[in-house]
């Protein structure tokens, strides 16, 4: 069964950092772009971040303007998404999902999610 | 960057409604459209893949069609357990994006 599971969030102050992790199983991890999508507290879906199977093609949503990275390790089939600078407006879960052909297609499955809070 | 529009933001709808739930891009995108549905405290789930393909799983009811720019959801005979909100979303280019969301409730 193909199973994504997050981890990493917590509570941080502004200005601080934070890194998701996400576990990937149930298929062959390096053949599959994977991206992180967040959800604001009561609000709609976000694209955050794609990254490649070979790491070669990386995309952000301009909306965080440099603060985050994703990054991959295909040898432990794990995603992640190192997130600098954080604001009060980065508060959101967090989810990793794969995109379910090359370059296009849907987001399946999705994870539980891992919750971040930027607060002071 | 493609924008995705949804009509309408809230519905409440009674059980065996018929519910239409429309996307609208802000340029063309082939059939790259796919619906997910999700339920209060839950993660979505894909429901309708390009545009009006199903999964195995998901009740026939649920059924998706359009192409390029103008795109519906159809819920027939609407049950209580189809209560949640729904997304439109495109990967044709980047920035990848979803519509804002339609909500529906049960009455």
């Amino acid at each position: 069964e193909v199973h994504l599971v997050e981890s990493g969030g917590g509570l941080v102050k502004p200005g601080g950092s934070l890194r998701l992790s996400c576990a990937a199983s149930g298929f062959t991890f390096y053949s599959y772009n994977m991206n992180w999508v967040r959800q604001a507290p009561g609000k709609g879906l976000e694209w955050v971040s794609s990254i490649s199977g070979s790491s070669s093609y990386i995309y952000y949503a301009d909306s965080l303007k440099g603060r985050f990275t994703i990054s991959r390790d295909n040898a432990k089939n794990s995603l992640y998404l190192q997130m600098n600078s954080l604001r009060a407006e980065d508060t959101a879960l967090y989810y990793c999902v794969r995109l379910a052909e090359l370059n296009r297609g849907w987001f399946d499955p999705w994870g539980q999610g891992t919750l971040v809070t930027v607060s002071s | 960057e493609i924008v995705l529009t949804q009509s309408p933001d809230f519905q409440s709808v009674t059980p065996k409604e018929k519910v239409t739930i429309t996307c609208r891009a802000s340029q063309s995108i082939g059939n790259n459209l796919h619906w997910y549905q999700q339920k209060p405290d839950q993660s979505p789930k894909i429901i309708i893949k390009f545009a009006s393909q199903s999964f195995s799983g998901v009740p026939s009811r649920f059924s998706g069609s359009g192409s390029g720019t103008d795109f519906t959801l159809t819920i027939n005979s609407l049950e209580v357990e189809d209560a949640a909100t729904y997304y439109c979303h495109q990967s044709t280019s980047f920035p990848y994006t979803f519509g804002q969301g339609t909500k529906l409730e049960i009455k």
